[in-house]
């Protein structure tokens, strides 16, 4: 389809290993965010790119966390030794260059990660 | 330090009747704010927006008001129907070239 496209939908890890999370973007979106909404909270932002900028990271929780867009389109979220509280559901969004006409985001359905 | 804040978890309303779902924010740096209605095991989608030099933007049952003075804004939803039932964010943004912050939701539950 013609929406934003993230995998794994589900990834169950044991505590300690790393994880790679993916997110394609609707194309022409030049904004891409990364949210997480664990358990019974809201979304809170991680990180956002917008077109050639340098991302704002100032979400990422510690040095265990780390994204990077490949040619302006798809990005992985990468985990390193995971902890149980990182478990959550990884939401990737995209929009048009300045939130567009109506500032909507477009959302995929999100990545639900389990650490045991 | 939550920036964007939804003090109300929870609300019920009775199908055909108001549903009002309040927002906070404490950046005086916000100009655009959104609304975003999220089912379970779906990625939230949008559903009204208003900049900062509106004060009311309507869009058929959906009606969003700002008063930045009070940094305040609400959702006004009717008549509520029992399939508005989900999670509703209030969002915002500095510019419209910045991050998107979201408050925490509240959960509508409209009672048939």
């Amino acid at each position: 389809g013609a929406g934003v496209s993230q995998s794994p939908s589900n990834k169950v890890t044991e505590k300690g290993k790393d994880v790679e999370l993916r997110c394609d973007p609707i194309s022409g979106h030049t904004a891409l965010y990364w949210y997480r909404q664990s358990l019974g909270q809201g979304l809170e932002f991680l990180i956002y790119f917008q077109g050639n900028s340098a991302p704002d990271k100032s979400g990422l929780p510690s040095d265990r966390f780390s994204a990077e867009r490949t040619g302006g389109s798809v990005s992985t979220l990468t985990i390193q030794r995971t902890q149980q509280e990182d478990s959550a559901v990884y939401l990737c969004a995209s929009s048009f260059p300045g939130l567009g006409t109506t500032g909507e985001l477009f959302f995929g359905e999100g990545s639900r990660l389990t650490v045991l | 330090d939550q920036q964007v804040k939804q003090n109300s978890p929870s609300l019920s309303v009775q199908e055909g009747r108001i549903s009002i779902l309040n927002c906070d924010y404490t950046n005086s740096m916000f100009d655009y704010f959104l609304w975003y209605k999220k089912y379970p095991a779906e990625g939230p989608t949008f559903l009204i927006s208003i900049s900062s030099i509106k004060d009311k933007n309507e869009d058929g049952r959906f009606t969003v008001f700002l008063n930045k003075s009070a940094k305040h804004l609400s959702l006004h939803i009717v008549p509520s129907q029992p399939g508005d039932s989900a999670v509703y964010f209030c969002a915002a943004s500095a510019a419209s070239y910045d991050k998107v912050i979201f408050g925490p939701g509240t959960s509508l539950s409209v009672i048939p």
